[in-house]
């Protein structure tokens, strides 16, 4: 079956530090894969997103990779603030269904 | 801008009453969903509905839980008895079509099982 596995937080970093959360996955055939962002107090929000190997989504400073190599789509940002605090998910999708795999989750906390 | 809302935010229950979670989708969607985050796991898909009907659902959404669209605008969550292991924050998604249409989340409201 298809899962997501997140780096464990919380992250805490300065403000302006550079932002990697990992993620990796494990699917059957090949899935679109997506960024979330819940901020507090709101629902999930589509961050960004890649539909197929080698593909970079990008949104807000924030960037990820499909790597079907390594079965990885890490989230990167060259330099975090502080209205970036939230939670972080990864996930996926295959073929026609609906339905998102999602990871645990990644708290980031970002400080001045 | 549009946004799926949820009601209650926070739930409380004892074990074995029924439970009827309750969303707003986005006007002009047609696939509605619910997902479940149990404290410190992951978000996990229950089920899927479109035209009035279950598309998709998973192995936890099992005879305890029901879907329904009572109106033009709501789409409820029932856990007809519930255990302590159903305390978790349940998350109603929308979107316009299936598959690669985005989804959009609601805030989530957290149930606790006592």
């Amino acid at each position: 079956g298809n899962s997501v596995t997140q780096m464990e937080g919380p992250v805490t970093l300065s403000e302006e530090a550079f932002l990697t959360i990992n993620c990796t996955y494990t699917a059957t055939g090949y899935p679109s894969l997506f960024w979330y962002v819940q901020y507090p107090g709101e629902g999930l929000q589509l961050l960004l997103k890649a539909t197929k190997a080698d593909d970079k989504g990008s949104n807000k400073g924030f960037e990820a990779t499909y790597r079907k190599e390594t079965t990885s789509f890490h989230l990167e940002k060259g330099s975090v603030q502080v209205s970036d605090s939230a939670v972080y998910f990864c996930a996926l999708r295959t073929g026609t269904a609906s339905k998102l795999t999602f990871g645990t989750g990644t708290r980031l906390q970002v400080t001045l | 801008e549009p946004e799926v809302t949820q009601t209650p935010s926070h739930q409380v229950t004892q074990m074995g009453q029924e439970v009827i979670l309750r969303c707003v989708p986005i006007s002009n969607h047609l696939y509605f969903y619910w997902y479940r985050q149990i404290l410190g796991q992951k978000v996990e898909f229950l089920v899927s509905f479109y035209n009035n009907e279950i598309s998709e659902k998973s192995e936890i959404f099992d005879d305890q839980f029901s879907v329904e669209r009572p109106d033009g605008s709501n789409f409820t969550l029932k856990i007809r008895s519930t255990k302590l292991e159903d305390s978790a924050m349940y998350f109603c998604a929308s979107s316009e079509g299936s598959s690669p249409w985005e989804q959009y989340f609601g805030p989530g409201t957290r149930l606790t099982v006592t």
